[in-house]
């Protein structure tokens, strides 16, 4: 399967601040990535639709304002959590479907968040 | 409204003894499930797939079987080992490269 890194692993920042994580797709050109968050005890849920070139599809809820998606090669996407308070402290998940096996997706190892 | 669900939210199987864990979906439109296995603080790893079109796949101790008729899938793991705790999801997929809509986990603990 695809090797999928994510930077950082993980972050803790005062409230109002910005944060950037990095997913990298280490030996696959994905023209999509997804962005999942899994809070605790829950399951993971799809954000964004991270497409190569051209804007995010975001899910229903999610503010494009606030959660920047820059996809700008085919192995690089960055999730962006602008002016973070407490309640976006999550583990965020990037994902590459590399489409060779039908929709098998690969994950990144996550990056914990934490908003002080 | 969850598409996709996982009712036990947990399951404890004894070292060697067959693991059964289950999955329902409510859209008949979904072709493509999905099995990933995950530890805290980690990203999910791909256990094992099965196309609607067939009803049971085999990797090793992993079996998927899939009842389309009821919109049920099963994760069978025989013989379960310790290592095999953890997390278990369920997820489907509609066909091409869609976003996965994943269950809310049952945490499996093989006691040996």
């Amino acid at each position: 399967g695809a090797v999928v890194s994510q930077h950082p692993s993980r972050v803790i920042c005062k409230s109002g601040t910005s944060v950037k994580i990095e997913c990298r797709s280490l030996d696959f050109q994905a023209t999509t990535m997804f962005w999942y968050r899994q809070f605790p005890k829950k399951s993971l849920m799809l954000m964004a639709t991270s497409n190569e070139g051209s804007k995010a599809t975001y899910e229903q809820g999610v503010e494009k304002d606030k959660f920047l998606i820059n996809h700008a090669s085919l192995t690089l996407s960055t999730l962006t959590v602008t002016s973070a308070h407490p309640e976006d402290s999550s583990f965020y998940i990037c994902s590459v479907a590399p489409g060779a096996r039908g929709n098998e997706q690969f994950f990144g190892p996550g990056t914990r968040l934490t908003v002080l | 409204d969850q598409q996709v669900k996982q009712n036990s939210p947990s399951l404890s199987v004894q070292e060697g003894r067959i693991s059964i864990l289950n999955c329902d979906y409510t859209n008949s439109m979904f072709d493509y499930f999905l099995w990933y296995k995950k530890y805290p603080a980690e990203g999910p790893t791909f256990l094992i797939s099965i196309s609607s079109i067939k009803d049971k796949n085999e990797d090793g101790r992993f079996t998927v079987f899939l009842n389309k008729s009821a919109k049920h899938l099963s994760l069978h793991i025989v013989p379960s080992q310790p290592g095999d705790s953890a997390v278990y999801f369920c997820a489907a997929s509609l066909s091409g490269n869609t976003p996965l809509v994943f269950g809310k986990g049952t945490r499996l603990s093989v006691i040996a």
